[in-house]
């Protein structure tokens, strides 16, 4: 199985922040990773595919990069909407594998 | 609108089994396979299997292997997720979510199920 290394655990920041979440893998995906936001009591919604692919609907300050083991998710400005957590998914091969989670909590 | 709704929250006895609905509307329902994640108290994603309602395929976890079952009613639209042999760490929200096979992502989810498991 593939292991997913998500970092960091938690975070603080506050609106108008940069906020950068990384992901690594334990092998070799390309570009087949994902990234997917929760808010509390609600299902996953889909932020990124491809590594860099904004889903549709999704606001433009969240990016992707990364290829081969390592990923990154920025948003460039932190909106009081985006107190969540996030999480990385490689869609190379089965058995999907999530990393452990960032939360990101208002400072 | 494209969406997936599932069955309500139970309590069931450990060495029970459950069965989780997943009804798709908006959306041609053989045309995307369903997976199933399930999400512990205060944990991470976990992945459980996936299923083609076109073919009835089926890929499991091997955690899972031999105690979950993925099935359809494509006249219906809907799939279900059966896990037997419950124990207390079974306690989880299940969501089924499709894969979008342009996005090779999970872009569609269910509103959640909890299975509480307690004796």
């Amino acid at each position: 199985d593939i292991q997913m290394t998500q970092s960091p655990s938690s975070l603080s920041a506050s609106v108008g922040d940069r906020v950068t979440i990384t992901c690594r893998t334990s092998q070799y995906i390309s570009n087949y990773l994902d990234w997917y936001q929760q808010q509390p009591g609600k299902a996953p919604n889909l932020l990124i595919f491809a590594a860099s692919s904004l889903q549709s609907g999704v606001p433009s300050r969240f990016s992707g990069s990364g290829s081969g083991t390592d990923f990154t998710l920025t948003i460039s400005s932190l909106q009081p909407e985006d107190f969540a957590t996030y999480y990385c998914q490689q869609s190379y091969s089965t058995p999907w594998t999530f990393g452990q989670g960032t939360k990101v909590e208002i400072k | 609108q494209v969406q997936l709704v599932q069955s309500g929250a139970g309590v069931k006895k450990p060495g029970a089994s459950v069965k989780v609905s997943c009804k798709a509307s908006g959306y041609s329902f053989t045309g995307y396979d369903i997976n199933w994640v399930r999400q512990a108290p205060g944990q991470g994603l976990e992945w459980m299997g996936w299923m083609s309602p076109n073919s009835g395929n089926t890929d499991y976890a091997q955690k899972f292997q031999g105690r979950v079952t993925l099935t359809r009613n494509s006249s219906i639209s809907t799939a279900y997720m059966e896990l037997s042999s419950l124990r207390s760490e079974d306690t989880a929200v299940y969501y089924c979510a499709r894969w979008a096979v342009v996005s090779d992502a999970l872009d569609i989810w269910g509103q959640g199920t909890m299975v509480t498991v307690s004796s």
